[in-house]
Parts: structure tokens; C-alpha cells; sequence
């Protein structure tokens, strides 16, 4: 595919049980970046992977939430003993090199934690 | 809290009217970029201005930049209906990834 992938494009949950959500980016692109967005809100960032180096988590709200990406490819958001309040959509986004610049968006995960 | 805020939250205009969005900042920034979003999905990139350039132009859309003030406005002519979305700014700080706004939701009535 062209874009950025990710999957499922709606997950709904039970409160206490963990979740993955999964994001394909565009080949090539050594940048990925999963954001969050809850409901008429701005995007607040998660977490930065770039190429090899060790990604920037600092955006994770609590140890609940995890990511990977394996191989320098896909991408795995892990949030664990869900809450209500992390409902949101989570997009996955990725760029070419080190910069932050175009970013290439997927449609989202949207999460309902009930 | 954001590194960037866009103004106003929301705006309503006519077909064929010019659209003004602003957006401010707190530090300094390597480049502003907006996007748009369609229905609280993927958003996509409309246009990046360096922090050395003072206005852009793609199309009917108009990028001005003043660093003196940290902020910026998005202007669309003859706006379409087509052009109904929410539309967000996000500065690039060299620190890590872009930081967003909440964003203008714009409503272009046909």
C-alpha cells in the first residue's frame, strides 16, 4: 500500500483488559510517531521512533502504555488494564528521515473502553 | 499545555469567502507546518514555512510567519464546501516530534 496502515479501525473493550493497535508505515520511512487524540481535542503526542536509535517515550501518560517496532517497520501500541479515560483515536504517523517534516498520517484506531 | 493554539476554535463562513486562521507559540520553532483533518481521522499535510521565511503560498492556501510575534495564519480563498474540515498548526522545535494545536474547525456553508 501507499499510506500509512493501521489496524483494527475500531476497537472496543472492556475496562481492565489490554489492547494492541498496529501500524503499517510507508516503506521507507525510518520515522514513526503515534499520537492521540480525544474527542474535539488537539493531538498530544506519545511517542517518537527514529531509525535505530532509542525511541523518545516521554510522551507515554503511565506504564500502561508500551510500543515497538520491530525490524524498523511496524509498530505496536500496547495499552494494558485499560481505562474509560483512554478513549481516543490513536493515530500513527511516519516521515522520511530525522526531521519532523510532512508527516504521512494513517485513518486511526478509534478505542472505546466501556 | 500546547505549543500551539490556533484561533478561533471554530469558524463558519459562505462559499466563495476567504478563511482566516491563526495560530500562536511559545518558543522558538525550525518550521510551522498546518494540516487538515477530515471527520476526526488521518490528517493530512497542507503546507510547511521555515522559521527564516515570512509567507507561502500552495494554491488557494497563504502561509504567513511572524517569529517576532511566535505566530502564524492559514488563509484560504474562495473557500469550496469541500473545504469543511478542522485545520491545525504544529511547530517543529528540533526537540522531537511535532507538536499540534486543538485546532480550527472550519464549516464553509454551500
Amino acid at each position: 500500500g501507499a499510506g500509512v496502515s493501521q489496524s483494527p479501525s475500531n476497537k472496543v473493550t472492556e475496562k481492565g483488559k489490554d489492547v494492541e493497535l498496529r501500524c503499517d508505515p510507508i516503506s521507507g520511512h525510518t520515522a514513526l510517531y503515534w499520537y492521540r487524540q480525544s474527542l474535539g481535542q488537539g493531538l498530544e503526542f506519545l511517542i517518537y521512533f527514529q531509525g535505530n536509535s532509542a525511541p523518545d517515550k516521554s510522551g507515554l501518560p503511565s506504564d500502561r502504555f508500551s510500543a515497538e517496532r520491530t525490524g524498523g517497520s511496524v509498530s505496536t501500541l500496547t495499552i494494558q488494564r485499560t481505562q474509560q479515560e483512554d478513549s481516543a483515536v490513536y493515530l500513527c504517523a511516519s516521515s522520511l528521515g530525522q526531521g519532523t517534516e510532512k508527516l504521512f498520517f494513517g485513518s486511526g484506531t478509534q478505542l472505546s473502553v466501556l | 499545555s500546547q505549543q500551539g493554539e490556533e484561533d478561533p476554535q471554530a469558524l463558519s463562513i459562505q462559499e466563495g469567502e476567504n478563511a482566516t486562521m491563526n495560530c500562536s507559540y511559545k518558543t522558538s520553532i525550525n518550521n510551522l507546518q498546518w494540516y487538515r483533518q477530515n471527520s476526526g481521522r488521518g490528517l493530512v499535510h497542507l503546507i510547511l514555512i521555515r522559521s527564516n521565511e515570512r509567507e507561502k503560498h500552495s494554491g488557494r492556501l497563504r502561509v504567513t510567519l511572524d517569529t517576532s510575534k511566535k505566530s502564524s495564519s492559514l488563509l484560504i480563498t474562495a473557500s469550496r464546501a469541500a473545504d469543511t474540515a478542522s485545520y491545525f498548526c504544529a511547530t517543529d522545535t528540533g526537540r522531537r516530534a511535532l507538536t499540534f494545536g486543538s485546532g480550527t474547525r472550519l464549516q464553509v456553508q454551500p
